[in-house]
C-alpha cells in the first residue's frame, strides 16, 4: 500500500479554486486509477489512464475535472472551481497491467470552505 | 445501478463470534477481489479469486467465488476487535478493464 504515494494528504481549498492531487504509482505500474469517496461510502470510479492516454473516463464529470498520467511524473488530477460538493477522499490506484490487481495509495482528503 | 452488491451494509458483533458478507453481481466477472480498509487508508487488497469454485483461505478469512462467477462470499472465524474495517469487493468490468467497487461492508468487532 505504501508504495503507491498521494500528495498532499489533505487539502483545503476555498470555493472556486482549483485542486491539484498527485499520485506517484508503483514502480514499474503504467496503469492508474482514481476513485472518488463520501463517508459511509464505497469506490466510485472515475478515470483510468495509462502512460500519457485516459483509456475511460466515464466516471468522472464532464466539467471542472481532468485528469493527465505523463510520461514522465506523477499522475495529476485536477478540479477547477471547487465547489463544496467536491469535498471528499480521492484515492488512486495502480496496477502493472491491465486487469491486474491494484494497489492503492492513502488518499487525499480534500475540504471545500 | 449497482453493479456489485455487498451485504449487509452494517455488521456489529462480539469479538470470537463468526460471520459472513456477501457480494453479489447478475455479471460475471473474470475475477473478484476484497479490500479492507481502515478509517482514513487506502483499500489494502487482501484476495483474488479467479477460478469459479475456488476457496481460499488467509488464517480466520476465508474466500469463496461462486461456481458462476457472480458472486463471492467473506467468511471470518472468531473475529478479532482488529478486523473492524471496511470490506470492498470489486471485479474488472468492460472492455476498457475499469476496476469497479461494490459499496461495501462496515464490520465492527467489539471486544
Amino acid at each position: 500500500n505504501a508504495g503507491v504515494m498521494q500528495n498532499p494528504r489533505h487539502l483545503v481549498r476555498r470555493r472556486g479554486q482549483e485542486a491539484r492531487l498527485r499520485c506517484s504509482p508503483m514502480k514499474g505500474h503504467s496503469h492508474v486509477y482514481w476513485y472518488r469517496q463520501l463517508p459511509e461510502e464505497g469506490l466510485k470510479f472515475m478515470v483510468y489512464l495509462q502512460k500519457e492516454n485516459i483509456i475511460d473516463e466515464s466516471g468522472m464529470p464532464k466539467e471542472r475535472f481532468s485528469a493527465e498520467f505523463p510520461k514522465e511524473g506523477p499522475s495529476i488530477l485536477r478540479i477547477q472551481q471547487v465547489v463544496r460538493g467536491d469535498s471528499a477522499a480521492y484515492f488512486c490506484a495502480s496496477s502493472p497491467h491491465k486487469n491486474t490487481e491494484a494497489f492503492f495509495g492513502q488518499g487525499t482528503r480534500l475540504t471545500v470552505v | 445501478t449497482q453493479l456489485l452488491e455487498q451485504s449487509p451494509q452494517f455488521l456489529s458483533i462480539q469479538e470470537g463470534e463468526n460471520l459472513t458478507v456477501y457480494c453479489n453481481s447478475s455479471s460475471v466477472f473474470s475475477s473478484l477481489q476484497w479490500y479492507r480498509q481502515e478509517p482514513g487508508e487506502g483499500p489494502v487488497l487482501l484476495v483474488t479469486v479467479v477460478t469459479g469454485g475456488e476457496v481460499k483461505k488467509l488464517k480466520r478469512l476465508t474466500f469463496q467465488f461462486g461456481d458462476a462467477r457472480k458472486d463471492s462470499s467473506l467468511h471470518i472465524t472468531a473475529a478479532q476487535p482488529g478486523d473492524t474495517g471496511l470490506y470492498l469487493c470489486a471485479g474488472v468490468w468492460g472492455s476498457q478493464g475499469n476496476l469497479i467497487f461494490g459499496k461495501g461492508t462496515k464490520l465492527s468487532v467489539k471486544p
